[in-house]
Parts: C-alpha cells; sequence; structure tokens
C-alpha cells in the first residue's frame, strides 16, 4: 500500500507571498491532519480534516488554512507569507482521525517551505 | 494548555546498551500514547503505541505506561547506530483533541 505522499518536497518563496501545499493519503484513510515543525517548537498541529470538514484546529492565524476533497485529498494555503512560516510542513493520515483514540497517523515526507 | 514533556537530550549509549526514554504529559485524562522515531531531514515514522498501564513489547522496543504517575517511556534494547535519532513522544488527550507531541529527545549510540 502507497504512503502518504505530498507535494512539493521542497518551496522556496518571499514574504508576502501566498503558498498551497498538497497531501494525497493512504488509501482509505479519511483523516487528514496537517503539522508543522521547526528546530524552537517542534511538530504543532494545525488542523484535521476528516470528509471534507475540519474537525480541529490548532493555535494558527487565519493566515493558515487547509481543505479536503471527497477523495480524501488535502491542501494547506498560507496566505501573506511571513519569514517565521519557514519550517516542514507534515500531514498524516489515519483511518477515523481524532475521533477514535486507537487511530494511528501515518507520516508523510514533509514540504521544506523556506521564506526568505 | 495540554503539555507533553521530554528531556531533549543527547542522551548517548553505548553500542548493544538499554536506552530509556522518558516522556510525562500533563493531562490525566490522555487514552493513548504513540513513539515516533525521527531521522534528521526526515518524517516521524511510527515505533509503537500504548493504550493500557503496563508493559508492551515489540521487537527491541518497550513501552512503558503508568497513567497514575502520568509517565510513558520507551526501552530500546540492545541499541544500534541504526537507532540514532531523535525519539517523540505523543500523546491524545481527553476528549475530541489533537494528538501533542513532545519536543524529543535526541538519542545518540556509539560505536
Amino acid at each position: 500500500k502507497a504512503g502518504v505522499t505530498q507535494t512539493p518536497r521542497y518551496l522556496i518563496k518571499t514574504r508576502g507571498q501566498q503558498v498551497t501545499l498538497s497531501c494525497s493519503p493512504i488509501s482509505g484513510h479519511r483523516s487528514v491532519s496537517w503539522y508543522q515543525q521547526t528546530p524552537g517548537q517542534g511538530l504543532q498541529f494545525l488542523f484535521e480534516y476528516f470528509s471534507e470538514t475540519q474537525r480541529n484546529k490548532g493555535n494558527f492565524p487565519g493566515r493558515f488554512s487547509g481543505r479536503q476533497f471527497s477523495n480524501s485529498r488535502s491542501e494547506m494555503n498560507v496566505s501573506t507569507l511571513e519569514l517565521g512560516d519557514s519550517a516542514l510542513y507534515l500531514c498524516a493520515s489515519s483511518l477515523d482521525g481524532l475521533a477514535g483514540f486507537t487511530d494511528t497517523q501515518y507520516f508523510g515526507p514533509g514540504t521544506r517551505l523556506t521564506v526568505l | 494548555q495540554k503539555e507533553v514533556e521530554q528531556n531533549s537530550g543527547p542522551l548517548s549509549v553505548p553500542e548493544g546498551a538499554i536506552a530509556s526514554l522518558n516522556c510525562t504529559y500533563s493531562d490525566r485524562g490522555s487514552q493513548s500514547f504513540f513513539w515516533y522515531r525521527q531521522y534528521s531531514g526526515k518524517s516521524p515514522e511510527l515505533i509503537m503505541f500504548i493504550y493500557s498501564n503496563g508493559d508492551k513489547e515489540d521487537g527491541r522496543f518497550t513501552a512503558q505506561l503508568n497513567k497514575a504517575s502520568q509517565y510513558v517511556s520507551l526501552l530500546i534494547r540492545d541499541s544500534q547506530p541504526s537507532d540514532s535519532a531523535t525519539y517523540l513522544c505523543a500523546v491524545i488527550g481527553s476528549g475530541n483533541t489533537p494528538l501533542v507531541f513532545g519536543k524529543g529527545t535526541r538519542l545518540s549510540v556509539i560505536a
């Protein structure tokens, strides 16, 4: 079974631009969660989508948004990029997501975003 | 604010020794506990999960959970240089809450 895929793998943007990242979950998984990872803050939860609905949201500004399509693929968007948005953005998929405490998340390879 | 705490390390152990990684969490109602391994420049990969008090073994890895003490640990037996990585503890708390990660412990196994 193919794993979680993310595109693009690397991105370089300048301040003020916007960016869209894509995530394709493992076949059959309906939940997609997004995380931001930086050396100082570690892995921080952005949001979770399940069946095209945002089910949970972390403490990030409204510049960070996402959506999920009927095939469970998900995108996240960051508008008006800031230098501090430079990070590794990871998506993780699972069968049922956060509704089931026995559910297990599997991570994609990540997108490394650099904001200049 | 639900928190997961880990010693950042580095934790250095000789090859063949037992590495012990520890994690504490603040939400007493937490239900599920996960250990992920992350190599430098790579994404986290799941090692194992544990839901019930006690020990759970999987090959060279043993997870230990003590809900009363709000403590979960990971033991790696016969440590190998290939085990050198950052180990992330993650917890699903009470209610429909997101997975909360600790900042990880960096393990270095010396040949």
